[in-house]
This record gives C-alpha cells, structure tokens and sequence, in this order.
C-alpha cells in the first residue's frame, strides 16, 4: 500500500459544484501539503500543514480551503470550481524530526473542471 | 525570495551514456535539496536527498552533489537506460520557508 494515498485518483466537475480531495498517510509524519502542477507553471504551494491545530495559506490559496481532520489526513475542497482550476493536484508529507524534512508525495489527482 | 531553475529544459540522449543535469539556486543559506523523479501523470518519486552539510549522496546509478557557495546542484546519471526517461526536478528547502521546486528537466533516453 502507499504510504501517501490521494482520493480519488481522477475527477471531472462541472464549474460551481464543491469539491473534496483527500489525503492520508501511514507514515506518521506531521507535516503535510497541497500542491498543484500545471503545465509550464510547475508545482505551487496551496496549503500547509505543520501539525493538526496549524494551517497555513501558500502562495496560491484563494478559492481553496483545507481541513487537517487528524495527524494523518488533510483535505483540499475547492468551494466552487472553476475551470482554470483543471490541474495536477498532489498530497505531500514530511518529517521535522529525524526524517530531514525529506518529502513524500502521492500519485496524484487529475481534476478537471468544465 | 529562492528561485530556482534547471538547466536544460529537455534533453535527449542515446543509451549508456553518462549525463548531468543541473539544479540552480539563488538562496544559499538552504537547509537541503532534493532530487525528484517525475514520469508522465504521476507523483513524485524521491531520488536523493542532500543535507545542507553535506556535498554529496549517491544511490546506485545516480550521484547528486551541492556546492551552496555556488547555489548549484548536478544530478549525475550513469550508464543510462531508456528506463531513466523522465522529467527531473529538484526542490530546495531554506530555513522557516517552504520548499520552492525547479521547473524540471525532461529526460529522454534513447535505445
């Protein structure tokens, strides 16, 4: 199994419906991400998490929201899509203690928003 | 505010041979730098991970060294393989900052 699993794998939306991408891990790390990758922009930062009572905004939050539900998951909603939202959205974690901040990520949701 | 490029963009070799990419940086002070592996619609696969006291990892074909008075990394890969056709990103992370990614190069190795 993998250690950092991101449901579901593949989303099509219709522009204004909310939606949830989730995130778990197994690895007991108390850091974890939302990124997102498009094409010619790489991957940004959307939210953070250090640990479950501290979230914090990245450089492209507005039009998302996140929960930290437990040590082991993170969510990512998007309030109301829209499309140019369409992109590779990818869960990462990390450890501060003695995993030297190495980061993990999951396979990935592909999300498009018509 | 860390930038970071890599340089090239894409590149296209024949199989078995030795290439470089190269990881830029504009932040010296960096806690550590890590080497991705990206195939097509996937995650993100962790290849090595340098420590900002260290020069250098190695992990079987791959051998990544940090000179941070340079603000450069290079990837070192041996021996290449079709297999090794990917998109590579670095990532490097400051103290009390987020990590800031590269935008990848793509890697085609040819049989």
């Amino acid at each position: 199994d993998a250690d950092v699993t991101q449901t579901p794998r593949n989303r099509i939306t219709k522009t204004g419906k909310r939606i949830m991408l989730e995130c778990s891990q197994t690895k007991g790390h108390d850091r974890m991400y939302w990124y997102r990758q498009d094409p010619g922009l790489g991957l940004r930062l959307i939210y953070y998490s250090f640990d479950v009572k501290d979230i914090n905004k990245g450089e492209i939050s507005d039009g998302y929201s996140v929960s930290r539900q437990a040590q082991a998951k993170f969510s990512l909603s998007l309030e109301s899509a829209i499309p140019n939202q369409t992109a590779l959205y990818f869960c990462a974690t990390s450890d501060s203690g003695s995993g030297g901040e190495k980061l993990f990520f999951g396979s990935g949701t592909q999300l498009s928003v018509l | 505010k860390q930038e970071v490029t890599q340089i090239p963009a894409a590149l296209s070799v024949p199989e078995g041979e030795n290439l470089v990419l190269n990881c830029s940086f504009t932040d010296s002070a960096i806690y550590n730098l890590q080497w991705f592996r990206q195939d097509p619609g996937k995650g993100l696969t962790s290849l090595l991970l340098i420590q900002s006291s260290q020069r250098e990892q190695t992990s079987g074909r791959l051998n990544a060294s940090l000179d941070k008075s340079s603000g450069r990394s290079t990837l070192y890969i041996a021996a290449s393989q079709p297999g090794d056709s990917a998109t590579y990103l670095c990532a490097v992370l400051n103290y009390g900052q987020n990590f800031v990614f590269g935008p990848g190069t793509r890697l085609s190795v040819l049989p």
